[in-house]
C-alpha cells in the first residue's frame, strides 16, 4: 500500500504569510494527489487536483506543485478564512489514501 | 451541481446493526462513484470504499475490508454503509463522497460531500 506522509502536522502563521504543506509518497507515482480543506465542524472541501490544478472557484492564492514524490501545497497570503485542516489525498485504481493532516491556525 | 444528503445522526449499543444512507440528487446518480470516509473524533480522514451506483462495482479499503459493507439502491439514487455488529470503536463521523468516472483530469477526486453521518456507539 502506498503511504503518504504530511508535514507539518500543525502551523502557525500570521495574516498574509505564506503556508506551506508538503505530502510525501512512500513509491513514486503519477500525479494523482488532490488536497482538500476542512474547516472544524465541516465536510472536506476539494481545493487542488491532480497536483496542480484549482479546483472552480477557489482562489488563486492556494497552489499545488509536485517535485519527484514530493507535492507541495501553498497558501500565498494566509487569510482568517483559511484557517483549517488540509489534507492530501492519493488515488491509484480505486484506492484512496489520505495523507494525515495539517492543522492551520492563526499566530 | 449537485448535492449529498446523508442521514441523520445515530446512537446505539455494541453489537446492534446498523444501515446509514447517503442520497445523491441534481446529478446523473448512476454515473459517479460514491466513496465512505470515516473521521473518528479530532482524527483525520480515513478512505473506507467505494460503489459505482451503474452497475454495483464495489471496493473497500484493505483496513475495512470484512468490517463494514456498502451498498446502492439506483431506484432512489442512494448508497448506504452498512455495520452487522457495531463496536465503540466505531463511533466516528462517516461522509460519503462523489468522484468522477474515467481517468481524464479529476477523476480521482472526491469533488462532492455530504454534510457527514456522526454514529455513537456505547458498550
Amino acid at each position: 500500500d502506498i503511504q503518504m506522509t504530511q508535514s507539518p502536522s500543525s502551523l502557525s502563521a500570521s495574516v498574509g504569510d505564506r503556508v506551506t504543506i508538503t505530502c510525501q509518497a512512500s513509491q513514486g507515482f503519477s500525479n494523482s494527489v488532490n488536497w482538500y480543506q476542512q474547516r472544524s465542524g465541516k465536510a472536506p472541501k476539494l481545493l487542488i487536483h491532480d497536483a496542480s490544478n484549482l479546483e472552480t472557484g477557489v482562489p488563486s492564492r492556494f497552489s499545488g506543485s509536485r517535485s519527484g514524490t514530493d507535492f507541495t501545497f501553498t497558501i500565498s497570503g494566509l487569510q482568517p478564512e483559511d484557517i483549517a485542516t488540509y489534507y492530501c489525498q492519493h488515488y491509484d485504481n480505486l484506492l484512496v489514501t489520505f495523507g494525515p493532516g495539517t492543522k492551520v491556525d492563526l499566530k | 451541481e449537485g448535492q449529498l444528503v446523508q442521514s441523520g445522526p445515530e446512537v446505539k449499543k455494541s453489537g446492534e446493526s446498523l444501515k446509514i444512507s447517503c442520497k445523491g440528487s441534481g446529478y446523473s446518480f448512476t454515473s459517479y462513484w460514491i466513496g465512505w470516509v470515516r473521521q473518528m473524533p479530532g482524527q483525520g480522514l480515513e478512505w473506507m470504499g467505494i460503489i459505482y451506483p451503474g452497475d454495483s462495482d464495489t471496493r473497500y479499503s484493505p483496513s475495512f475490508q470484512g468490517q463494514v459493507s456498502i451498498s446502492v439502491d439506483k431506484s432512489v439514487n442512494t448508497a448506504y454503509l452498512h455495520w452487522s455488529g457495531l463496536q465503540p470503536s466505531d463511533s466516528a463521523m462517516y461522509y460519503c463522497a462523489r468522484k468522477p468516472p474515467g481517468i481524464a483530469s479529476r477523476a480521482t477526486v472526491f469533488d462532492l460531500w455530504g454534510q457527514g453521518t456522526l454514529v455513537s456507539v456505547s458498550s
